[in-house]
């Protein structure tokens, strides 16, 4: 299909790794993205990566790419409550951005 | 990092009024914006995308003459809501980017409650 797919909710405990999985469809898609949302709010890029690397980490945030199954993960190492929030997905296609549903993260203390 | 303005972030109207969201570019000069739309706990809907001094391209099933969408200068693009009805109540985001960027700014997004 064409559709960007993402679990819809994720529950973690506060000190937890949580991570958060993601199928894209576009293998010619030169970068992946993953934008976090909270509430009422636009939102706000995290992290992206680069279609010919397996993985980056930036601090908590350690994504990896699974280019062969279009496969993208986003782990956020020690959840903290302040990560509550949706997370998104994207690839680029073109110019345009093609978003996934998001995924709920709740973090419980 | 480059920041994106959108104003107002909230606006309630009557129906059949019309309404103008802003979204700026404040600290580079966007060539292209995007103006989505996201239904509650939904993803993000793209309608439109505008290159700076051209017609703006819209997705289908967007209707044109209802959105109205200007991108006028490098750092501001405008969309307006012609004649709202109840049903274009929803979370409006813009976001913008420059070229040869990969990364595309968003704003802060409008909530726009018709009644």
């Amino acid at each position: 299909g064409e559709d960007v797919e993402q679990s819809l909710f994720l529950s973690v405990r506060e000190g937890d790794s949580s991570v958060i999985n993601c199928t894209y469809t576009d293998s010619s898609s030169t970068y992946l993205y993953w934008y976090k949302q909270e509430p009422g709010a636009g939102l706000q890029l995290l992290t992206y990566i680069f279609s010919n690397m397996d993985m980056k980490q930036d601090q908590r945030l350690t994504v990896l790419l699974n280019k062969k199954d279009k496969h993208l993960s986003l782990r956020i190492a020690d959840t903290q409550t302040g990560d509550s929030a949706i997370y998104f997905c994207a690839e680029m296609r073109g110019q345009n951005f093609v978003f996934g549903p998001g995924t709920r993260l709740s973090v419980l203390p | 990092g480059a920041v994106v303005s959108q104003h107002p972030s909230w606006v309630i109207c009557k129906s059949g009024t019309s309404v103008k969201i802003e979204c700026r570019s404040l600290d580079f000069q966007a060539t292209t914006m995007f103006w989505y739309r996201q239904f509650p706990k939904q993803s993000l809907m793209l309608m439109a995308t505008s290159n700076e001094g051209s017609k703006a391209t819209y997705e289908q099933g967007v209707e044109k003459d209802k959105f109205l969408i200007n991108h006028a200068s490098l750092t501001l693009s405008t969309l307006t809501v012609t004649s709202a009805h109840p049903e274009d109540s929803s979370f409006y985001i813009c976001s913008a980017t420059y070229i040869r960027n990969t990364e595309a700014f968003f704003g802060q997004g409008t909530r726009l409650t018709v009644v």
